[in-house]
């Protein structure tokens, strides 16, 4: 079967850094996808990583490994509106996308 | 770009009633969209998959006489949930993309609340 797995919650520090870990098991590749969802609304794209490596965006990064099946977003310098849940998804050999069940991060002053 | 609007935004109805949503993609055509129920604290949950122009593929355990998806063009999508029981409530939320290797990214609407009361 399909599998995205990423830790359900995470605390933070305002200021600090923080990673974000998601693994996957799909049939077939065709990009990994990392949302942003604020409660009660719906998600807004953050990076899309289809080849190995880091992407960097502003306070954002999204890491790549397809070999070890595994990518993390990377936050920093983190902001009291960045407390979200963060979803990881992938885009299967059938474009069909898989959804984690994403992860609450907390940040706290 | 790449706006995706969604209407109602809170929709509150009696049971056995019949409710609409719909999905308009604003400054882009649409080949394909998406349309996702998420259950308080869980993640999306894909419904069904629409094309324009063709009937939507539905996911397992979805009844497609209950929610029944038009996707008459490439900027416009409708969810309707039919005869609504109060554990049709839920946050319903479209996306859109481009398809294909042109546009694997899905943009999404800001969502619906349903109510069934």
């Amino acid at each position: 079967g399909q599998n995205i797995d990423q830790p359900t919650e995470m605390t933070a520090t305002e200021g600090a850094i923080v990673q974000i870990n998601c693994t996957y098991q799909t049939s077939g590749f065709n990009g990994l996808f990392w949302y942003q969802q604020h409660a009660g609304e719906a998600p807004t794209f953050l990076s899309y990583n289809v080849l190995d490596g880091l992407e960097e965006k502003g306070r954002f990064s999204s890491f790549l490994s397809r070999s070890k099946g595994y990518s993390y977003l990377l936050l920093k310098e983190l902001q009291m509106k960045d407390s979200a849940s963060y979803l990881c998804a992938v885009l299967d050999s059938n474009y069909q996308l898989i959804w984690g069940a994403g992860t609450k991060l907390i940040i706290k002053p | 770009g790449a706006v995706v609007s969604q209407h109602p935004s809170r929709v509150i109805c009696k049971s056995g009633t019949s409710v609409k949503i719909e999905c308009r993609s604003l400054d882009f055509q649409a080949t394909t969209m998406f349309w996702y129920r998420q259950f308080p604290k869980q993640s999306l949950m894909l419904m069904a998959t629409s094309n324009e122009g063709s009937k939507a593929t539905y996911e397992q355990g979805v009844e497609k006489d209950k929610f029944l998806i038009n996707h008459a063009s490439l900027t416009l999508s409708t969810l309707t949930v039919t005869s609504a029981h109060p554990e049709d409530s839920s946050f319903y939320i479209c996306s859109a993309s481009l398809g294909g290797l042109a546009g694997v990214e899905q943009y999404f609407g800001p969502g619906t609340r349903l109510t069934v009361t």
